[in-house]
């Protein structure tokens, strides 16, 4: 089976411009779940997707949105980036919901720089 | 809502030595503990995991503990070897009610010297 697959693997961007990050979990996980990872500050939970609807988010502004579509792939949106969006973006899908005991499996990540 | 501390962020080790990363969550209604190592450059992979349920468990030269009572989870990792340098993650999570999301601690960076 093919792993999580997230493009693109690198973003350079500026100040006050959006994003759209694509992730497509493993073929049969319905549930996708996006963190943010900066250094020293460990994976921090954005968002989960299930069934195409939103089953929790994180503490993160109303910049930050995503969404699923009905084969999983799922998008993340950052609106009017700041230095601080700078960050690696990790997607994982698992095949049932996120802590009912279903293993996350990461994608590679896409490092988003904002300057 | 819940909250993971983990216990060094750095360890250094020489090889065939032991390890120990610790975590504390404040959820008591965490039932789920899993452990998740991120080598450099490389995403992260779950590597052994726990249910309150049990107490303890062990695969190869790696096992996990934990106390629910003193809300806490360990990973012991026995005769280090090069290969096992990386950022290992404990996470906590909550499977009941409908709030359902994975807590992760911030990391602890291990180096194990040959």
């Amino acid at each position: 089976k093919a792993g999580v697959t997230q493009t693109p693997r690198y973003l350079i961007k500026t100040r006050g411009q959006q994003v759209t990050l694509s992730c497509s979990p493993i073929s049969g996980h319905r549930s996708v779940s996006w963190y943010q990872q900066t250094p020293g500050q460990g994976l921090q939970f954005l968002f989960e997707y299930f069934s195409e609807t939103q089953r929790n988010k994180g503490n993160f502004p109303g910049r930050f949105s995503g969404r699923q579509f009905s084969n999983s792939r799922s998008e993340m949106n950052v609106s009017t980036l700041e230095l601080g969006d700078s960050a690696l973006y990790l997607c994982a899908s698992s095949l049932d919901r996120v802590s009912l005991y279903s293993p996350l499996h990461f994608g590679n990540g896409t490092r988003l720089t904002v300057t | 809502g819940e909250n993971v501390e983990q216990h060094p962020s750095t360890l250094s080790v020489q090889e065939g030595d032991s390890a120990v990363i610790k975590c504390t969550y404040s959820d008591s209604a965490s039932n789920y503990f899993p452990w998740y190592k991120q080598e450099l450059g490389k995403r992260p992979q779950l590597i052994i995991d726990i249910r309150s349920n049990v107490g303890e468990k062990k695969d190869q030269r790696i096992a996990v503990t934990l106390n629910k009572t003193a809300k806490h989870f360990s990973l012991h990792i026995t005769e280090t070897q090069p290969e096992d340098s990386a950022v290992y993650f404990c996470a906590a999570s909550d499977s009941g009610g409908s709030n359902y999301k994975l807590t992760f601690g911030k990391g602890t960076l291990l180096t194990v010297n040959p």
